[in-house]
């Protein structure tokens, strides 16, 4: 059974910067592309990036270029997403999910950042 | 980026009855919608993908339909469990873009 277990919950003093974990298990982490999706609180979804695994190679939207930095390790079969200069604007859930061709097939449970001084 | 247009916000439904969503893309797409599926507290879960092809372990009742830069997602049938948020995406450009949602109840 594929499983994408994400860290838990986060809060960052604004200015700062969180690191969330997407643990994978029941396939090959090499072998598919890791996504990461933003939902605001009541707000609908946006792309984030995706990172391949294997490569290391990355994609983000625009607006997420300065503020997220996607890793994988494979060694541990986990990827990461680091968010940087924390503004009220950051606090979100972050999901992880798998691309199987150009759709999310598996996603992680969501991990939660709040930004609060 | 691709504007997906996702009508309508929100619908009620009494159990039994057949509902439908609809996203209407800023550009064509090339049948390169997907549909998902989030429960309250929930991940979102692939529905449809390819504007018609059900993924696997999805009930037959739900069916997706378009082409060009309309598609539209059908629940023939509603069921209590059928309760959630839907949303389309399209993957025929990057940036991958979201539908803004449809907010499914139960009448």
């Amino acid at each position: 059974e594929v499983q994408l277990q994400q860290s838990g919950p986060e809060v960052g003093r604004p200015g700062s910067s969180v690191k969330i974990s997407c643990k994978a298990s029941g396939y090959t982490f090499t072998d598919y592309v890791m996504n990461w999706v933003k939902q605001s609180p009541g707000q609908g979804l946006e792309w984030i990036g995706w990172i391949d695994p294997e490569y290391g190679s990355t994609d983000y939207a625009e607006k997420f270029k300065k503020k997220a930095t996607l890793t994988a390790d494979t060694s541990s079969n986990t990827a990461y997403i680091q968010l940087s200069s924390l503004t009220s604007e950051d606090t979100a859930t972050y999901f992880c999910a798998r691309m199987l061709g150009a759709v999310m097939d598996a996603w992680g449970q969501g991990a939660s950042v709040t930004v609060s001084s | 980026d691709i504007q997906m247009t996702q009508s309508p916000a929100s619908l009620s439904a009494s159990l039994g009855e057949t509902v439908s969503i609809e996203c209407l893309a800023s550009e064509g797409i090339s049948n390169d919608l997907a549909w998902y599926q989030q429960k309250s507290g929930k991940s979102p879960q692939l529905l449809i993908y390819a504007a018609s092809r059900l993924q696997d372990g999805v009930p037959s009742r739900f069916s997706g339909s378009g082409s060009g830069t309309r598609y539209s997602l059908k629940i023939s049938g509603m069921q209590p469990e059928d309760e959630a948020d839907y949303f389309c995406q399209q993957s025929y450009k990057y940036p991958l873009t979201f539908g803004s949602g449809t907010k499914l109840e139960i009448k």
